[in-house]
């Protein structure tokens, strides 16, 4: 298995810019998360999926950020307009049961709004 | 307010040094505890995970954590460092039936010559 598939591994944008990011979970993996990595918060969950259903989109900053998974496979967190507070490594991670296994991350995205 | 607290931010250890770091938990009940390594411009990867049982854990790349409930801790141990152990080691905790794994700030490990 490839693991946890995120694109781009960089981004750099400018302020005000749509920026999407992508995300491929592991093959049969029920759970998808979306997390977010700075230097002043650490670690933080955006949002997370279950069946492709958002379940618990709580940690998500503010309206500008989104996420979807339109399928089983892919899903997406959009920033728009972005900010240069959004700067941070965003990641994505999957599971098939949480309580079991948990977590496998992929290489995470940076994103850098200028 | 369920937490994971890593007293340490940076620890630096000779090569072949054993190694210790701590985390603590507070949670209503024992949670799922976890420990995550990161490598620079990497993603985490689990290194090893309590669940229930035994409270000595073993994991990969000769982890080992023990799990000690009176002390909410579970302390990531290695007798023998190497080099290519220096990275960021996240703690990580998640309730029974939730899946919002909280983790802990991190510990930054650097390996001296």
């Amino acid at each position: 298995d490839a693991g946890v598939i995120q694109s781009p591994r960089h981004e750099v944008t400018e302020m005000g810019q749509e920026v999407t990011l992508r995300c491929k979970p592991i093959s049969g993996h029920d759970y998808l998360f979306w997390y977010r990595q700075t230097m002043m918060r650490g670690l933080e969950l955006l949002i997370y999926f279950n069946n492709n259903v958002p379940i618990d989109d709580s940690g998500m900053p503010e309206d500008r950020f989104s996420a979807k998974m339109p399928n089983a496979s892919f899903s997406t967190l959009k920033i728009q307009p972005s900010e240069p507070r959004d700067s941070a490594v965003y990641f994505c991670a999957s599971s098939l049961r949480p309580n079991d296994y948990g977590y496998t991350f992929g290489s995470g995205t940076r994103l850098t709004v200028v | 307010a369920q937490s994971v607290t890593q007293p340490d931010i940076h620890i630096t250890v000779s090569e072949g040094a054993s190694l210790e770091l701590r985390c603590n938990y507070s949670y209503g009940a024992t949670p799922y505890l976890f420990w995550y390594v990161q490598s620079p411009g990497q993603g985490l990867q689990l290194l090893l995970k309590y669940f229930s049982g035994d409270t000595l854990v073993q994991g990969i790349k000769g982890f080992e954590a023990e799990f000690k409930r009176s002390q909410s801790s579970f302390n990531l141990r290695k007798p023998s460092v190497h080099w290519s152990d220096a990275a960021e080691y996240f703690c990580a905790a998640l309730k029974y039936n939730n899946n919002d794994m909280r983790f802990g700030a991190g510990t930054r490990l650097t390996v001296k010559p």
